[in-house]
Parts: C-alpha cells; structure tokens; sequence
C-alpha cells in the first residue's frame, strides 16, 4: 500500500517552544490530508483537514492560530504546535488521502512538552 | 453533528469469532472504514465498504448498511495478536472532505 512517513515520531520539548510535525506522502500525491490526536484510550479526534495550496479547515475547538498547519505541496504537510503547553502532550497523526480512496496514516508522533 | 457510535470494550476466546459493530448518523457519507490500531502505534487499515452488503478479506470481514446506518467487523479465528482497537471511521466526501472515527472498541483476547 501507498507510505505516509511522518516525522519526527517522538519529540520533548520545553514549555512555551514551538515543535513542527511533517507528514509527506511518499508514492502518490494526497490531495487531502487530515491531521488527528489522540489521547491515551481515546480514539483519534480530527484536528483540521488540508488541501493542497488552501488554508486548513479545522474542527470547533481548535485553534487555528496555536496549531499551524501549512499544505504547500501534494506530497507534504506540516502541523506546527505553536507555545506549546503540557496538555498539548499527545499523540498526533497525520493521514492521507488522493482522491475516494482509504486513508493512509502516518507513524504518529509523541509530543511532550515539560 | 456527526455520531458514530461502536462498543467501548470487548473481550473474546482464541479461536472464537466476534463481531464490532459500528452505527452512525452523519450528514453525508462515502464509505465506512476499519481501522486496527495496537496501542502506541498508528492505525492500520482492514477495509473501506463503499456499497451495501458483506466483503469478505481472509478472517476479516465487514459489513454495511446504508440505509440503516449500520456496519461491523467480523473476525474468525481470532488470534492473542488480534488484541486492538479496532476503529470505525466515515468518509464524509463532501464540500469539506474529511474522515471522522468512532471512539474505537479495544478488543481483548483470551487463551
């Protein structure tokens, strides 16, 4: 099947920094790509969804402004975890998509802050 | 708004089957999905039922109905390994793409 590789897939970082998170489709080009969390024993909640050369649209109750997601290209985007606090410590995961097909996740990324 | 609803816990024999099953209501939709995901890992996919009816894949199979807003996940002869999450997730193919999941059921399997 198609290869989303998402990266970094652990990251700690301090309190009030800013972490990016990049998501690239490796074998086709996506022309969506959603970007999720997950808390622990919880499933994945939809953060935003982005299109190719538009801005993301997000779901109620997420900031736009402290979680930056930029999708410059079919084969990449980038979440970006703007100050980030310790109850943005989750599980994020990226997933894609070219056209109705199944959606292709990446390998997540653990985000710490302390 | 959108509900997708499946059993939160589940606990079966090694070599019995069970079913998940999943319900939604959403405002639109363009196929259902399963999900497998391990903990600590991300999802894996089983299978994407697009039309009505049974599709079969090895010990995994999965049902839909549209009409009745229904699905589930069969599997047989369950293995300690199919121990999971499993996650039901809609594909909402309209002006805003987008493709939101149930709450997941974690699946437990014993000797």
């Amino acid at each position: 099947g198609a290869v989303v590789s998402q990266h970094p897939s652990r990251v700690i970082c301090k309190s009030g920094t800013s972490v990016k998170i990049e998501c690239r489709s490796l074998d086709f080009q996506a022309t969506t790509m959603f970007w999720y969390r997950q808390f622990p024993k919880q499933s994945l909640m939809l953060m935003a969804t982005s299109n190719e050369g538009s801005k993301a649209t997000y779901e109620q109750g997420v900031e736009k402004d402290k979680f930056l997601i930029n999708h410059a290209s079919l084969t990449l985007s980038t979440l970006t975890v703007t100050s980030a606090h310790p109850e943005d410590s989750s599980f994020y995961i990226c997933s894609a998509i070219s056209g109705d097909t199944e959606a292709f996740f990446g390998q997540g990324t653990r985000l710490t802050v302390v | 708004g959108q509900n997708i609803d499946q059993p939160t816990e589940m606990t079966a024999t090694e070599g019995a089957i069970v079913q998940i099953n999943c319900t939604y209501q959403t405002s639109g939709f363009n196929g259902l999905f399963w999900y497998q995901q391990h903990a600590g890992e991300a999802p894996t996919f089983l299978s994407y039922n697009v039309l009505d009816g049974l599709e079969e894949k090895g010990r995994f199979s999965s049902f839909l109905s549209r009409s009745k807003g229904y699905s589930y996940l069969l599997l047989k002869e369950l293995q300690m390994k199919d121990s999971a999450s499993y996650l039901c997730a809609v594909a909402l193919y309209s002006s805003a793409s987008k493709i939101i999941f149930g709450s997941g059921t974690r699946l437990s399997i014993r000797p």
